[in-house]
């Protein structure tokens, strides 16, 4: 069974600065991946970033990067010079690939304020 | 279609009424999931498609929930007798990938269901 942690209900930002959001995971597959996704007031899951868990660098998408430490199991996003618009929820997710397991399981999400 | 489509976007359902929610993926997309979010949680895995085939439904929450993709593209998710407990926003996601590594899970809007 997999499961994912995101310990913080709610941040609050000031705009231009970074912000850090945490998840943890626990998987018992050897092989598995981790996501975040945006999901803003109107409800659609936006994907941000993905990271392989035998990826050797950690990924990057323009603003976006993910802090991968697999021996803590733990896959933090990191927001560069935030922005008005990035105001929303941030899930953390993570998929197994043993017997080719598809679902992805999520955290319960952080809510992210960015204060002009 | 350029997205996943989800309708209708919006449901209010009296308790004891039967309800089916449409969801269209993208054209082509093997996989296809449901997920169930309640109010301030992280969505919650229903059940998968591959094509036709629904090859896990291990989070669908009781038997009066049901889903069915007959032509491997559209897809239904019906609850029959709806309870309270089952408002929430439903969300569908398809994918192109059958079981490797990698990511592609595109999500709708979603449904919300309201049982009043």
């Amino acid at each position: 069974a997999q499961k994912i942690t995101q310990t913080q209900p709610g941040m609050f930002v000031q705009e231009k600065e970074a912000v850090t959001l945490d998840c943890t995971y626990d998987t018992s597959d050897p092989s598995y991946g981790l996501f975040w996704y945006k999901q803003p007031s109107s409800g659609e899951m936006i994907f941000l970033i993905y990271q392989g868990s035998y990826d050797q660098q950690n990924a990057t998408e323009g603003r976006y990067s993910l802090n991968f430490q697999k021996a803590r199991k733990s896959a933090n996003l990191v927001i560069s010079a935030s922005q008005l618009g990035d105001s929303a929820m941030y899930f953390c997710a993570m998929r197994g690939f043993f017997q080719g397991a598809q679902k992805l399981v999520f955290g319960q999400g952080t809510r992210l304020t960015i204060n002009p | 279609g350029a997205g996943v489509s989800q309708s209708p976007r919006y449901k209010v359902a009296k308790r004891g009424q039967d309800v089916a929610l449409r969801c269209d993926p993208i054209s082509g997309h093997v996989s296809l999931f449901w997920y169930q979010q309640a109010l301030g949680q992280g969505p919650e895995f229903l059940t998968y498609f591959q094509n036709e085939a629904q090859l896990d439904k291990s989070g669908l929450p009781s038997d009066r929930f049901f889903a069915e993709r007959p032509e491997g593209s559209v897809s239904t998710l019906k609850i029959q007798r709806t309870q309270q407990e089952d408002s929430a926003v439903y969300l569908c996601a398809s994918s192109s990938y059958r079981g490797e590594s990698g990511y592609g899970y595109t999500f709708g809007s979603g449904t919300r269901l309201t049982v009043v």
